[in-house]
C-alpha cells in the first residue's frame, strides 16, 4: 500500500513566521496534491504537481508555494503566516484506480 | 462555483438500520467518481468508487449508486454500524487526476 507521511501532525505558529509543511510518498507516483479541510467548506485544492519542478495552482492558492524537488517529496510553504490559514492540511499521491491516498494530515493553527 | 455539493451535513442512523449519503454535481464532464471516509484527526480513506460507465458498484456492506441523467450519486451502508461514524467525503474527476470534493456529511450510527 501507498504510503503517504506528512512530517507534522500538529503545529503551532505565529503570525508573520514562514511555515514548511512537508509530505512524502513512497511509491513513485508523479502526482501529488496540497488540500486544506475547514468545517463546511470540505476539501479544498491549494496547489498541486504532476512532476519534479512543476506545480500548479488549485482553487485557493494565495497566500501559499510549493516546491517538487524530488519525485517523494512535495513541500507546501506558507510565506507568511496569517490566521486563516489556520487549517487542517491534508497531502495526497494519486493512487491509480483509488484517486488519492491521504496523509495523516498537520493541524496549524496560527496564533 | 462548488461543483460537487453533499446537502445533507449531517445525518443519525440507528445501528443495523441503512445509511444513505446523498451527493450531487454540476460538470457533465465527470466521469470517475469516489467516496471517502474520514476520521477526526486523520487523513481521508478510500472507500469506494464508480466510474461512469456503470450504475452501481458494491463492495461488501458499501453500494454507489450513480444516476448520470441527475448527476447524483448515493452512498448505501447496510447494515450501519457504529465504527461507520465518520464523515463522508464524494469527489468526481473528468480526467481521473484532480478530483473535486463536497463539503462532506458527518454520520453518526447510533447503538
Amino acid at each position: 500500500d501507498v504510503k503517504v507521511t506528512q512530517s507534522s501532525r500538529y503545529l503551532v505558529k505565529r503570525t508573520g513566521e514562514k511555515v514548511f509543511l512537508e509530505c512524502v510518498q513512497d511509491m513513485d507516483h508523479e502526482n501529488m496534491f496540497w488540500y486544506r479541510q475547514d468545517p463546511g467548506l470540505g476539501l479544498r485544492l491549494i496547489y498541486f504537481s504532476y512532476d519534479v519542478k512543476m506545480k500548479e495552482k488549485g482553487d485557493i492558492p494565495e497566500g501559499y508555494s510549493v516546491s517538487r524537488e524530488k519525485k517523494e517529496r512535495f513541500s507546501l510553504i506558507l510565506e507568511s503566516a496569517s490566521t486563516n490559514q489556520t487549517s487542517m492540511y491534508l497531502c495526497a499521491s494519486r493512487s491509480p484506480f483509488r484517486g488519492y491516498t491521504f496523509g495523516s494530515g498537520t493541524r496549524l493553527t496560527v496564533v | 462555483d462548488q461543483q460537487v455539493k453533499q446537502n445533507s451535513p449531517s445525518l443519525s442512523v440507528q445501528e443495523g438500520r441503512i445509511s444513505i449519503l446523498n451527493c450531487d454535481y454540476t460538470n457533465s464532464m465527470f466521469d470517475y467518481f469516489l467516496w471517502y471516509k474520514k476520521y477526526p484527526a486523520e487523513g481521508p480513506t478510500f472507500l469506494i468508487s464508480i466510474s461512469s460507465i456503470k450504475d452501481k458498484n458494491e463492495d461488501g456492506r458499501f453500494t454507489v449508486f450513480l444516476n448520470k441523467s441527475a448527476k447524483h450519486l448515493s452512498l448505501h451502508i447496510v447494515p450501519s454500524q457504529p465504527g461507520d461514524s465518520a464523515v463522508y467525503f464524494c469527489a468526481a474527476s473528468r480526467t481521473g487526476n484532480q478530483f473535486y470534493f463536497g463539503t462532506g456529511t458527518s454520520l453518526t450510527v447510533i447503538p
